[in-house]
């Protein structure tokens, strides 16, 4: 079944403990994307990638960090969390970064 | 950052009724497209719209791209409690790196 894999769905954690979410996809995408979702702000994009080690800066990529060394996978760090990143995370990816975009099911993340 | 207007915030219809929502902009698109969220889900494509004045029905889902190009609408008619859950317009500008912007979502309620 073609999917985005995110892992954790559910995180708390504690500010200053560096935390990563995996992304995963079996559609041989090429495009790759980190959102945060907040109330009332919608889903802002942190960091994305266009291909294997290509990566560039979303909307709010302050205190996040992302890297993709195969086309498959694309995990996001937090080297130091702070409350203020308590969010919902979505990866998502497409074929192209111009072709629709498929969501993962979300990682809802608190920080304490 | 370009921000995209997403009109109303909230919904609360009765099962049945028809639905309208809208995306407002003041930079021009040249891509729109509508995504739907279920609870503890990821958003989902519900329709993409290519084309200036571009009218596109997806069952009781029936969105158009605006003539200005700064603007698109989603009709729901004869709403069913499945419908539920938060709708999300995007749009691909044409300015500068093409990247998608999402609207702040509207979430629908339904009595049933």
């Amino acid at each position: 079944e073609a999917q985005v894999t995110q892992n954790p769905r559910y995180l708390i954690t504690v500010t200053g403990k560096k935390l990563t979410v995996t992304c995963s996809q079996n559609m041989n995408h090429e495009y790759m994307s980190w959102y945060r979702q907040d109330p009332g702000l919608g889903l802002r994009q942190i960091y994305y990638s266009m291909n294997v080690e290509v990566t560039d800066k979303g909307d709010v990529p302050e205190g996040y960090k992302v890297s993709r060394k195969e086309k498959r996978n694309f995990p996001l760090i937090l080297e130091s969390p702070s409350p203020n990143q308590t969010s919902l995370y979505f990866c998502a990816s497409s074929l192209r970064v111009y072709e629709k975009l498929f969501f993962g099911s979300g990682t809802q993340l608190s920080v304490l | 950052g370009q921000q995209l207007n997403q009109s109303p915030q909230s919904m609360f219809i009765q099962e049945g009724e028809d639905v309208s929502m809208n995306c407002t902009s003041s930079s021009i698109f040249n891509t729109w497209l509508w995504y739907k969220q279920d609870p503890g889900e990821g958003p989902v494509l519900l329709i993409a719209l290519y084309k200036a004045g571009e009218l596109t029905s997806n069952g009781r889902l029936t969105a158009q791209f605006g003539i200005t190009r700064k603007d698109s609408f989603l009709n729901i008619s004869a709403s069913i409690p499945s419908d539920v859950g938060i709708y999300f317009c995007a749009g691909r500008i044409i300015q500068g790196a093409q990247k998608l912007v999402f609207g702040q979502g509207t979430r629908l309620t339904i009595n049933p």
